[in-house]
């Protein structure tokens, strides 16, 4: 069964700050990872994805994500956060034949002045 | 707007009445989910259509939820019965196909049965 882990239910960082939301991954097979960030009252946003390849990859507003291996992980990341930035974040895995998303708790990130 | 729409936004039910509603997803994809939010959790998959055939069902769906894509468009999930323990966000996706791997969702409509 396949399975994420955000073990931060709230990461605070400062505008202009880097950020970094944390997840990590269980599955059996290639995982193909996913972010979204959800608003208050509105769905789920497609940011970025792994499928194969360079193992940083890049995505919408500027955010990327690095995918671990070895350490089974695939955390967000921003050289510079903005206020606009804080939103709830949601670490999926599809991993193999499935058809579905497997998605992490979220992470509530705060950016502030 | 040529993203997943859906409808209801909202719906307010009593307990033991049936509910219905409806997703309209991004025209071209031939692959459409439901998923299920409560507060605090993230998105649980409920079912998934390729075309017009339901291909996988969760266990979260029990006999009291169906769901319908007869035209491989638009879908509805129902929910008959409705229990207190059905109050959530409901959330529909859309995808491409096997070439590309994201699903696109639409903005929810929130169950609340009292």
């Amino acid at each position: 069964a396949q399975s994420v882990a955000q073990p931060e239910d709230q990461v605070n960082v400062a505008e202009g700050n880097p950020l970094t939301v944390k997840c990590t991954y269980s599955v059996s097979g290639n995982p193909y990872l996913f972010w979204y960030v959800q608003y208050p009252n509105r769905g789920l946003q497609f940011l970025l994805k792994y499928i194969t390849g360079d193992n940083l990859v890049k995505g919408s507003y500027g955010f990327e994500a690095e995918f671990n291996k070895s350490q089974t992980s695939f955390h967000l990341k921003k050289p510079s956060a903005l206020v606009s930035d804080s939103a709830l974040y949601f670490c999926a895995v599809f991993a193999g034949t499935a058809s579905k998303l497997t998605f992490g708790t979220g992470t509530r990130l705060q950016v502030t002045l | 707007d040529t993203g997943v729409s859906q409808n209801p936004r909202h719906k307010i039910t009593k307990r033991g009445q049936n509910v219905t509603f409806r997703c309209d997803p991004i025209s071209e994809h031939n692959r459409l989910y439901w998923y299920r939010q409560t507060l605090g959790q993230g998105p649980e998959f409920l079912t998934y259509f390729q075309n017009e055939a339901q291909l996988e069902k969760s266990r979260l769906l029990s006999d009291r939820f169906s769901a319908e894509r007869p035209k491989g468009s638009f879908s509805t999930l129902e929910i008959q019965r409705t229990e207190q323990g059905d109050s959530a966000m409901y959330l529909c996706a859309s995808s491409l196909g096997r070439t590309t791997y994201e699903q696109y969702f639409g903005p929810g409509t929130r169950l609340t049965v009292t």
